[in-house]
Protein backbone atom coordinates (compact mmCIF):
# COMPACT_ATOMS: atom_id res chain seq x y z
CA UNK A 1 0.00 0.00 0.00
CA UNK A 2 0.86 3.66 -0.24
CA UNK A 3 3.36 4.27 2.15
CA UNK A 4 5.37 8.05 3.41
CA UNK A 5 8.36 8.04 5.53
CA UNK A 6 10.18 10.38 7.20
CA UNK A 7 12.72 10.78 10.04
CA UNK A 8 11.60 11.17 13.59
CA UNK A 9 13.83 13.62 15.08
CA UNK A 10 15.53 17.05 13.33
CA UNK A 11 17.81 19.20 15.92
CA UNK A 12 19.46 22.32 14.81
CA UNK A 13 20.85 25.70 16.07
CA UNK A 14 18.97 28.71 16.04
CA UNK A 15 19.69 30.80 12.75
CA UNK A 16 20.57 27.67 10.76
CA UNK A 17 18.57 26.49 8.05
CA UNK A 18 16.50 22.77 8.37
CA UNK A 19 15.84 20.13 6.16
CA UNK A 20 13.27 17.89 6.65
CA UNK A 21 12.98 14.95 4.49
CA UNK A 22 9.97 12.30 2.75
CA UNK A 23 9.69 9.40 1.01
CA UNK A 24 6.59 8.63 -0.33
CA UNK A 25 5.51 5.50 -2.83
CA UNK A 26 2.52 6.57 -4.88
CA UNK A 27 3.40 7.23 -8.01
CA UNK A 28 -0.32 8.68 -8.51
CA UNK A 29 -0.37 11.83 -5.97
CA UNK A 30 -1.52 14.48 -7.03
CA UNK A 31 -0.69 17.46 -4.13
CA UNK A 32 2.02 17.14 -1.52
CA UNK A 33 1.22 18.51 1.76
CA UNK A 34 3.18 20.11 5.13
CA UNK A 35 1.85 20.15 7.91
CA UNK A 36 2.76 21.95 11.32
CA UNK A 37 1.84 20.18 14.84
CA UNK A 38 2.83 22.60 18.28
CA UNK A 39 2.42 20.81 21.39
CA UNK A 40 -1.34 20.28 22.58
CA UNK A 41 -2.53 21.76 19.22
CA UNK A 42 -3.84 19.63 15.73
CA UNK A 43 -1.83 20.17 13.01
CA UNK A 44 -1.32 23.38 10.71
CA UNK A 45 -1.44 23.41 7.08
CA UNK A 46 2.21 25.14 6.46
CA UNK A 47 2.33 24.72 2.59
CA UNK A 48 1.69 22.32 -0.01
CA UNK A 49 3.13 21.56 -3.67
CA UNK A 50 1.52 20.21 -6.98
CA UNK A 51 2.93 17.25 -8.47
CA UNK A 52 3.88 18.96 -11.60
CA UNK A 53 5.92 21.27 -9.89
CA UNK A 54 9.56 21.56 -8.85
CA UNK A 55 9.68 24.15 -6.03
CA UNK A 56 7.96 26.26 -4.46
CA UNK A 57 8.76 28.87 -2.18
CA UNK A 58 7.08 30.81 0.71
CA UNK A 59 9.02 33.72 2.80
CA UNK A 60 11.15 31.36 5.26
CA UNK A 61 9.76 27.93 3.89
CA UNK A 62 11.22 26.20 0.46
CA UNK A 63 9.53 22.92 -0.86
CA UNK A 64 11.58 20.50 -3.13
CA UNK A 65 9.70 17.99 -5.08
CA UNK A 66 11.63 15.15 -7.05
CA UNK A 67 8.95 13.48 -8.33
CA UNK A 68 11.24 10.33 -10.05
CA UNK A 69 12.47 9.54 -6.41
CA UNK A 70 9.44 10.26 -4.77
CA UNK A 71 11.01 13.04 -2.69
CA UNK A 72 10.03 15.76 -1.14
CA UNK A 73 11.40 18.42 1.71
CA UNK A 74 10.85 21.14 3.55
CA UNK A 75 13.91 23.73 4.12
CA UNK A 76 13.13 26.39 6.79
CA UNK A 77 15.82 29.20 6.40
CA UNK A 78 16.72 30.78 9.39
CA UNK A 79 15.47 28.55 11.73
CA UNK A 80 13.69 30.26 15.16
CA UNK A 81 13.10 28.62 18.72
CA UNK A 82 9.33 29.17 17.46
CA UNK A 83 9.80 26.49 14.59
CA UNK A 84 10.53 23.96 17.37
CA UNK A 85 6.89 21.39 16.42
CA UNK A 86 6.62 17.79 14.83
CA UNK A 87 6.51 18.47 10.57
CA UNK A 88 4.22 15.94 9.03
CA UNK A 89 4.49 14.92 5.18
CA UNK A 90 1.31 14.29 3.70
CA UNK A 91 0.07 12.98 -0.01
CA UNK A 92 -3.10 12.69 -1.74
CA UNK A 93 -4.67 12.16 -5.16
CA UNK A 94 -7.08 14.06 -6.62
CA UNK A 95 -10.51 12.60 -6.41
CA UNK A 96 -10.03 10.46 -3.54
CA UNK A 97 -10.48 10.59 0.07
CA UNK A 98 -7.23 9.36 1.03
CA UNK A 99 -4.36 11.60 2.66
CA UNK A 100 -1.44 9.37 3.65
CA UNK A 101 0.72 10.94 6.56
CA UNK A 102 4.05 10.33 7.43
CA UNK A 103 5.27 9.73 10.42
CA UNK A 104 5.87 13.22 11.60
CA UNK A 105 9.54 14.94 12.17
CA UNK A 106 10.40 16.26 15.63
CA UNK A 107 12.26 19.35 14.92
CA UNK A 108 14.11 20.74 18.13
CA UNK A 109 15.56 24.50 17.62
CA UNK A 110 18.57 24.79 19.83
CA UNK A 111 19.25 28.57 21.68
CA UNK B 1 -12.87 31.07 18.48
CA UNK B 2 -11.69 27.99 16.96
CA UNK B 3 -13.20 26.48 14.27
CA UNK B 4 -12.87 23.05 14.90
CA UNK B 5 -13.37 22.01 18.75
CA UNK B 6 -13.42 19.00 19.91
CA UNK B 7 -14.49 17.84 23.36
CA UNK B 8 -13.25 16.54 25.74
CA UNK B 9 -9.50 17.43 25.38
CA UNK B 10 -8.34 14.67 27.80
CA UNK B 11 -10.28 11.75 29.18
CA UNK B 12 -9.03 8.62 31.04
CA UNK B 13 -11.18 5.64 31.23
CA UNK B 14 -11.30 1.79 31.90
CA UNK B 15 -11.49 -1.00 29.54
CA UNK B 16 -15.19 -1.90 28.48
CA UNK B 17 -15.98 0.90 28.84
CA UNK B 18 -18.23 2.98 26.31
CA UNK B 19 -16.82 6.75 25.13
CA UNK B 20 -18.18 9.24 22.72
CA UNK B 21 -15.84 11.77 21.22
CA UNK B 22 -17.46 14.91 20.20
CA UNK B 23 -16.11 17.21 17.37
CA UNK B 24 -18.16 20.58 15.96
CA UNK B 25 -17.24 22.86 13.47
CA UNK B 26 -18.28 26.54 12.48
CA UNK B 27 -16.54 26.17 8.66
CA UNK B 28 -19.13 25.17 7.20
CA UNK B 29 -17.37 22.47 5.56
CA UNK B 30 -19.03 19.02 4.24
CA UNK B 31 -16.42 16.98 5.06
CA UNK B 32 -15.40 15.49 8.43
CA UNK B 33 -12.23 13.14 9.15
CA UNK B 34 -11.48 11.43 12.55
CA UNK B 35 -7.78 10.36 12.72
CA UNK B 36 -5.97 9.01 15.47
CA UNK B 37 -2.35 9.56 16.36
CA UNK B 38 0.23 7.44 17.61
CA UNK B 39 3.69 8.16 18.46
CA UNK B 40 5.85 6.89 15.64
CA UNK B 41 3.13 6.01 13.31
CA UNK B 42 1.85 9.33 11.86
CA UNK B 43 -2.08 10.10 11.43
CA UNK B 44 -4.30 7.07 10.17
CA UNK B 45 -8.13 7.57 9.55
CA UNK B 46 -10.55 5.79 11.37
CA UNK B 47 -13.91 7.00 10.06
CA UNK B 48 -14.91 10.28 7.31
CA UNK B 49 -18.10 11.83 5.89
CA UNK B 50 -18.64 13.46 3.00
CA UNK B 51 -22.12 14.79 4.34
CA UNK B 52 -24.94 14.04 6.29
CA UNK B 53 -25.67 10.98 4.91
CA UNK B 54 -22.55 9.65 3.34
CA UNK B 55 -20.56 7.63 6.23
CA UNK B 56 -17.11 5.89 5.23
CA UNK B 57 -14.79 3.74 6.87
CA UNK B 58 -10.95 4.33 6.55
CA UNK B 59 -8.37 2.08 7.48
CA UNK B 60 -8.38 1.40 11.14
CA UNK B 61 -12.26 1.40 11.37
CA UNK B 62 -12.94 -1.51 14.11
CA UNK B 63 -13.58 -0.91 17.45
CA UNK B 64 -15.23 2.32 16.35
CA UNK B 65 -18.41 3.62 15.13
CA UNK B 66 -18.87 7.60 14.07
CA UNK B 67 -22.47 10.08 14.11
CA UNK B 68 -22.83 12.74 11.88
CA UNK B 69 -25.82 14.60 13.73
CA UNK B 70 -25.88 17.73 11.22
CA UNK B 71 -23.54 18.86 8.87
CA UNK B 72 -21.17 20.69 12.00
CA UNK B 73 -21.10 17.67 14.24
CA UNK B 74 -19.24 14.52 13.86
CA UNK B 75 -19.25 12.02 16.68
CA UNK B 76 -16.54 9.20 17.35
CA UNK B 77 -17.73 6.16 19.71
CA UNK B 78 -15.27 3.38 21.18
CA UNK B 79 -18.63 0.86 22.12
CA UNK B 80 -15.95 -0.76 24.69
CA UNK B 81 -12.90 0.52 24.81
CA UNK B 82 -9.58 -1.47 24.85
CA UNK B 83 -6.21 -0.30 26.14
CA UNK B 84 -4.65 0.06 22.50
CA UNK B 85 -7.29 2.33 21.64
CA UNK B 86 -4.77 5.02 23.89
CA UNK B 87 -3.93 7.62 21.58
CA UNK B 88 -4.14 10.97 20.47
CA UNK B 89 -7.55 11.92 18.75
CA UNK B 90 -7.73 14.26 16.10
CA UNK B 91 -11.07 15.57 14.02
CA UNK B 92 -10.82 17.34 10.94
CA UNK B 93 -13.12 19.09 8.18
CA UNK B 94 -12.34 20.00 4.46
CA UNK B 95 -14.33 21.52 1.64
CA UNK B 96 -13.64 21.52 -2.44
CA UNK B 97 -12.15 18.78 -4.67
CA UNK B 98 -11.44 15.94 -2.80
CA UNK B 99 -7.62 15.13 -2.53
CA UNK B 100 -6.73 18.49 -3.32
CA UNK B 101 -8.27 20.57 -0.39
CA UNK B 102 -6.85 21.44 2.97
CA UNK B 103 -7.68 19.66 6.05
CA UNK B 104 -8.57 21.77 8.94
CA UNK B 105 -7.71 19.80 12.26
CA UNK B 106 -9.15 20.26 15.73
CA UNK B 107 -6.68 20.51 18.70
CA UNK B 108 -7.10 16.60 19.51
CA UNK B 109 -8.24 14.72 22.23
CA UNK B 110 -6.44 12.57 24.37
CA UNK B 111 -7.90 9.16 25.14
CA UNK B 112 -5.91 6.98 27.96
CA UNK B 113 -7.51 3.32 28.59
CA UNK B 114 -6.52 1.97 31.21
Amino acid sequence: GEDVEQSLFLSVREGDSSVINCTYTDSSSTYLYWYKQEPGAGLQLLTYIFSNMDMKQDQRLTVLLNKKDKHLSLRIADTQTGDSAIYFCAESTSGTYKYIFGTGTRLKVLA
Amino acid sequence: DADVTQTPRNRITKTGKRIMLECSQTKGHDRMYWYRQDPGLGLRLIYYSFDVKDINKGEISDGYSVSRQAQAKFSLSLESAIPNQTALYFCATSVGVPGTDTQYFGPGTRLTVL
